[in-house]
């Protein structure tokens, strides 16, 4: 199966920051790669599909990019709402794997 | 409003069985995959299971397979897991969610607690 890892497991940054995470499939999976945000205590929430289409309603400030193997999520100026755990997920067939996750929090 | 909630949950012995529900208003339910995902206490996300609109398509994580079996009825706009020989490790937050075209979770849930303990 295609394991996703994702760099770093955590981070802290200051609010205005550009964060960038890191997700890393071990075999292509050409752009079939999602971002979820999860808050503490709450429930996971859809970010970008497709490695760069951002789902309705998220901010402008977040992007992704990539293909095949590497893919990235930036956060071009981070926000205090922007705490939260990043998971990517593989999105192309079953197992739908996701990664370990990023923790991100204000420095 | 997409609005997805969960029952079922609760606490089981090892071994043991459960089926968990997922009540599904606010879009054509038929016309949408479903999955379900787990996170265990202070872990990250698990995919679990997903099936197909139709419920033709089913597929599971090696984890989980051959215990648990995934269904849904159309008629009643419900999703289902069915849990098979429980063990702690089964032990999670148990969410469904909305599945569409790239197996994208796009609606999630509030989730529902399985405790597998003695």
């Amino acid at each position: 199966d295609i394991q996703m890892t994702q760099s770093p497991s955590s981070l802290s940054a200051s609010v205005g920051d550009r964060v960038t995470i890191t997700c890393r499939a071990s075999q292509g999976i050409t752009n079939y790669l999602a971002w979820y945000q999860q808050k503490p205590g709450k429930v996971p929430k859809l970010l970008i599909y497709a490695a760069s289409t951002l789902q309705s309603g998220v901010p402008s400030r977040f992007s992704g990019s990539g293909s095949g193997t590497d893919f990235t999520l930036t956060i071009s100026s981070l926000q205090p709402e922007d705490v939260a755990t990043y998971y990517c997920q593989r999105s192309n067939s079953a197992p739908f794997t996701f990664g370990p996750g990023t923790k991100v929090d204000i420095k | 409003e997409v609005q997805l909630l969960e029952s079922g949950g609760g606490l089981v012995q090892p071994g043991g069985s459960l089926r968990l529900s997922c009540a599904a208003s606010g879009f054509t339910f038929s016309s949408y995959g479903m999955s379900w995902v787990r996170q265990a206490p202070g872990k990250g996300l698990e995919w679990v299971s997903f099936i197909s609109g139709s419920g033709v398509g089913t597929s599971y994580a090696d984890s989980v397979k051959g215990r648990f079996t995934i269904s849904r009825d159309n008629s009643k706009n419900t999703l289902y897991l069915q849990m098979n020989s429980l063990t702690a490790e089964d032990t999670a937050v148990y969410y469904c969610a909305r599945t569409y075209s790239g197996y994208v979770l796009d609606s999630w849930g509030q989730g529902t607690l399985v405790t597998v303990s003695s």
